[in-house]
């Protein structure tokens, strides 16, 4: 089956500083990447798309300047939570898609800001 | 915009009984997927469902999608300790993204 990773896994940071997070696709090509935002027994919360090559697209709320994603390859994307403070800790979780009908999860980043 | 909500928000049940969560739109569903999040991991694809009416079975689960394709169920029969975590329904709607529903968290009690 597909495989997706995340890194880090796990990152505890202090307020004011960037954190980038990975997104990989190990055994196929992402045309599409979703960035997702997980609070605590709280559903997924869509952030936004990236397809390879082109601007993600963000969600309604989402702030651009702070969460910058990149999406380079066709097995990689990048999201930089710029400036972090304590209100962005939570659980970010990447999936990636080939076909956009079926998306495969990355196991998720747990980011905690002090 | 379009709201995916699930019922019950939790369940408690004693293992062998059965389970059922729902799953309820403000819209049309273009096509359902579930899901499942076992404690501190990710969602892992459980089915996708296209067509209206459609049942699919898969062992002691069972998913239904409803005839006016506004909803959507999920019935586990027999649970086991295994079934724990928290099931979600999503959308893949027609502007290409997944809309997750509030999911329905499952306790199973030995």
């Amino acid at each position: 089956g597909a495989v997706v990773s995340q890194h880090p896994s796990r990152v505890i940071c202090k307020s004011g500083t960037s954190v980038k997070i990975e997104c990989r696709s190990l055994d196929f090509q992402a045309t599409t990447m979703f960035w997702y935002r997980q609070f605590p027994k709280q559903s997924l919360m869509l952030m936004a798309t990236s397809n390879e090559g082109s601007k993600a697209t963000y969600e309604q709320g989402v702030e651009k300047d702070k969460f910058l994603i990149n999406h380079a390859s066709l097995t990689l994307s990048t999201l930089t939570v710029t400036s972090a403070h304590p209100e962005d800790s939570s659980f970010y979780i990447c999936s990636a898609s080939s076909r956009l009908e079926t998306q495969y999860f990355g196991p998720g980043t747990r980011l905690l800001v002090l | 915009g379009q709201q995916v909500m699930q019922i019950p928000q939790y369940q408690h049940v004693q293992e062998g009984e059965d389970f059922t969560t729902y799953c309820n739109s403000s819209t049309t569903l273009s096509n359902i997927q579930w899901y499942k999040q076992r404690p501190g991991g990710h969602p892992v694809f459980l089915i996708q469902l296209v067509k209206s009416g459609e049942v699919k079975k898969q062992k002691r689960l069972t998913f239904q999608f409803g005839e006016a394709k506004k909803n959507s169920s999920l019935h586990i029969t027999a649970t086991q300790t295994t079934d724990v975590g928290t099931y979600f329904c999503a959308d893949f709607s027609g502007t290409y993204k997944y809309i997750f529903g509030t999911g329905t968290r499952l306790k199973v009690l030995a």
